[in-house]
């Protein structure tokens, strides 16, 4: 009964081909985001969503395209993979009314560029 | 700028006792939020526990609390009775509100090892 949920778990792909991520949240939360983990585990935001409507998006390149079909499902696309975009992403949804807007996150995907 | 700062790349704590993990943050907001998460070496990124700015006492969830000292801009975790399964990656987070939106504002981290 997994709150928010990711496939695949690994990728590993050569470079400059195109990929996706899902991701999947249970909690009925109206916001979700993506998250980037490089390779010294440092953790920074890509994009966040809230009701289907992009509301963050922090200087990520455009070959990195969300898309939230509804306020359950955020996916990402990836094109024109390069060797630095090899890392851990991560999504994760919140509910801003909460008073917290306590984050939670799904169990990450490692993204191997070769 | 929204900043925090954990300056203990890496601690060791005997099975049992008390460990505290450091966390500085600097905003300008007066109303910021706090978290800590763990994340062992699956990978997962675990929430732990919360502390609000205007909260009057200090957080606490189970073995975990969290020392919140404002005027020192410090958000310590506190873990009681160390467990061999506490040996994780624990991160301090701030919340940071933009105009439209939250985020998370994440520090380095500290990877805590519990020995036996």
């Amino acid at each position: 009964d997994t709150a928010v949920s990711q496939t695949p778990k690994y990728l590993v792909t050569q470079m400059g081909n195109d990929k996706s991520i899902k991701c999947e949240q249970n909690l009925g939360h109206d916001t979700m985001y993506w998250y980037k983990q490089d390779s010294k585990k440092f953790l920074k935001i890509m994009f966040s969503y809230n009701n289907k409507e992009l509301i963050i998006n922090e200087t990520v390149p455009n070959r990195f395209s969300p898309k939230s079909p509804d306020k359950a499902h955020l996916n990402l696309h990836i094109n024109s993979l390069e060797l630095g975009d090899s890392a851990v992403y991560f999504c994760a949804s919140s509910q801003p009314t909460s008073g917290s807007d306590t984050q939670y996150f799904g169990p990450g995907t490692r993204l191997t560029v070769l | 700028a929204q900043k925090i700062t954990q300056t203990q790349p890496g601690m060791f704590v005997q099975e049992k006792e008390a460990v505290t993990l450091d966390c500085t943050y600097d905003t300008s907001d007066p109303s910021y939020g706090l978290f800590w998460y763990k994340q062992p070496s699956s990978g997962e990124m675990i929430f732990l526990i919360y502390q609000g700015s205007y909260d009057q006492q200090n957080a606490t969830e189970g073995r975990y609390s969290l020392n919140f000292q404002k005027a020192r801009k410090s958000a310590n975790l506190v873990i009681s009775a160390s467990q061999l399964g506490d040996s994780a990656m624990y991160f301090c987070a701030m919340r940071d509100r933009l105009e439209y939106g939250n985020k998370l504002v994440f520090g380095a981290g500290t990877i805590l090892r519990v020995k036996s």
